[in-house]
């Protein structure tokens, strides 16, 4: 049972354009929300997180928004760049929960020149 | 910090062979965390830690996979026999008590033959 769902396994975008991936959860007690970039040999690393008491959280060209009713969260990448072209993960958790992330399947993101 | 470090980066075995999977987390992190990453179900968590003891095993596929914390420094995840199933990409996390976000080491690469 998938907690957490990326439906889209992979993007293309042009370099300068917006990127937006989509992220779907389905229980109700994730509270923490977080997206990892991981690049090919790499291990993933931290990119963005949210907590269920905002609904957008803005870190340079990086931005997440959360809709809670709709249990859906986005990243947004403006302006997109060649080096942006990664695998992205949605991860979430409870604080409840010492910490334990449940991650989505993943996008791949190719920013195209 | 040199950050989670893992050994070794490439595994090739056998069918029935054993494999032993090392993990050193980061110094003062007391939450580590055994990942498996496949194509299908993109990153699965195997089993957590915190302060060395196991506190969910539930992800652990079958009795042929174990894993150990005999200090706060140190973790193993070992599969005894290997089958060519289980060949993926195994990461380690860890992460401290006061933030949620986990920092993973850079895999080890898993071939079952």
């Amino acid at each position: 049972d998938q907690q957490v769902k990326q439906n889209s396994p992979s993007l293309s975008v042009q370099e300068g354009r917006i990127s937006i991936l989509n992220c779907d959860y389905t229980n109700s007690m994730f509270d923490y929300f977080l997206w990892y970039k991981k690049y090919p040999a790499e291990g993933p690393t931290f990119l963005i997180s949210i907590s269920s008491i905002k609904d957008k959280n803005e870190d340079g060209r990086f931005t997440v928004f959360l809709n809670k009713s709709a249990k859906h969260l986005s990243l947004h990448i403006v302006p997109s760049q060649p080096g942006d072209s990664a695998v992205y993960f949605c991860a979430a958790s409870s604080l409840r929960g010492a910490s334990k992330l449940t991650f989505g399947t993943g996008t791949r993101l190719q920013v195209t020149l | 910090d040199a950050g989670v470090i893992q050994s070794p980066r490439h595994e090739v075995t056998e069918m029935g062979q054993e494999v032993t999977l090392r993990c050193k987390p980061i110094s003062g992190h007391n939450s580590l965390f055994w990942y498996r990453q496949t194509m299908m179900r993109g990153l699965e968590l195997l089993i957590y830690f915190n302060n060395n003891v196991p506190i969910d095993d539930s992800g652990m596929p079958e009795d042929r996979f174990s894993a150990k914390m005999p200090n706060a420094s140190f973790s193993t995840l070992k599969i005894q026999p290997s089958e060519p199933r289980d060949s993926a990409v195994y990461f380690c996390a860890s992460n401290g008590q006061l933030n949620t976000e986990a920092f993973f080491g850079q895999g080890t690469r898993l071939t079952v033959v």
